[in-house]
């Protein structure tokens, strides 16, 4: 099974600060990478696909990065409505897909 | 506007049975593989089980396999979660969530909680 390694688990930072979330894969998986942003009591929703494509609607602040084993999630600008969970996903062999750990993000 | 609704989650005695629905609108559910994840109360995301568009490819994680069974009915536009010797463990928020060739997870329901507990 590929373990997916998310770090840190949990962050604070100020409004307007960069935030970044890495996300190491225990195998090549190519880009076959999603992050996912998860509100308390929500479904998760999918930011970004392929390791650095954003999702229609997604606001440009996010964006990630990498390819086979190291991947990157950034928010470039940190706004209020950021607060949640954030998760990696690989899917290089699907369907037994695995998430990271999540990165809790608040604010400062 | 495309919508997953999950249903039928509750609370279960353990070693007892539960059967999940996930209503699919909005687009072609017979086109698209869907899944099953959960997540336990504070915990991350897990991966159930898979089933392709026709029903011909049907898969599970090793933690569910044996005692769960995923279906669907794309007459009704449905995905089911057949869920049989419920253990404690088993106890989490489940979504269903749609998949195909060029992206994973685009569209996720909004989850129904199952409680096993004695």
């Amino acid at each position: 099974d590929i373990q997916m390694t998310q770090s840190p688990s949990s962050l604070s930072a100020s409004v307007g600060d960069r935030v970044t979330i890495t996300c190491q894969a225990s195998q090549d998986i190519s880009n076959y990478l999603n992050w996912y942003q998860q509100k308390p009591g929500k479904a998760p929703k999918l930011l970004i696909y392929d390791a650095s494509n954003l999702e229609t609607g997604v606001p440009s602040r996010f964006s990630g990065s990498g390819s086979g084993t190291d991947f990157t999630f950034t928010i470039s600008s940190l706004q209020p409505e950021d607060i949640a969970t954030y998760y990696c996903q690989q899917y290089d062999n699907p369907p037994e897909l695995t998430f990271g750990g999540g990165t809790k993000v608040e604010i400062k | 506007e495309v919508q997953l609704v999950e249903s039928g989650g509750g609370l279960v005695k353990p070693g007892g049975s539960l059967r999940l629905s996930c209503a699919a609108s909005g687009f072609t559910f017979s086109s698209y593989s869907m899944n099953w994840v959960r997540q336990a109360p504070g915990k991350g995301l897990e991966w159930v089980s898979s089933i392709s568009s026709s029903s011909s490819y049907i898969y599970y994680a090793d933690s569910v396999k044996g005692r769960f069974t995923i279906s669907r009915d794309n007459a009704k536009n449905s995905l089911y979660l057949q869920m049989n010797s419920l253990r404690a463990e088993d106890t989490a928020v489940y979504y269903c969530a749609r998949s195909s060739t060029s992206c994973w997870g685009d569209y996720w329901g909004q989850g129904t909680l199952v409680t096993v507990s004695s």
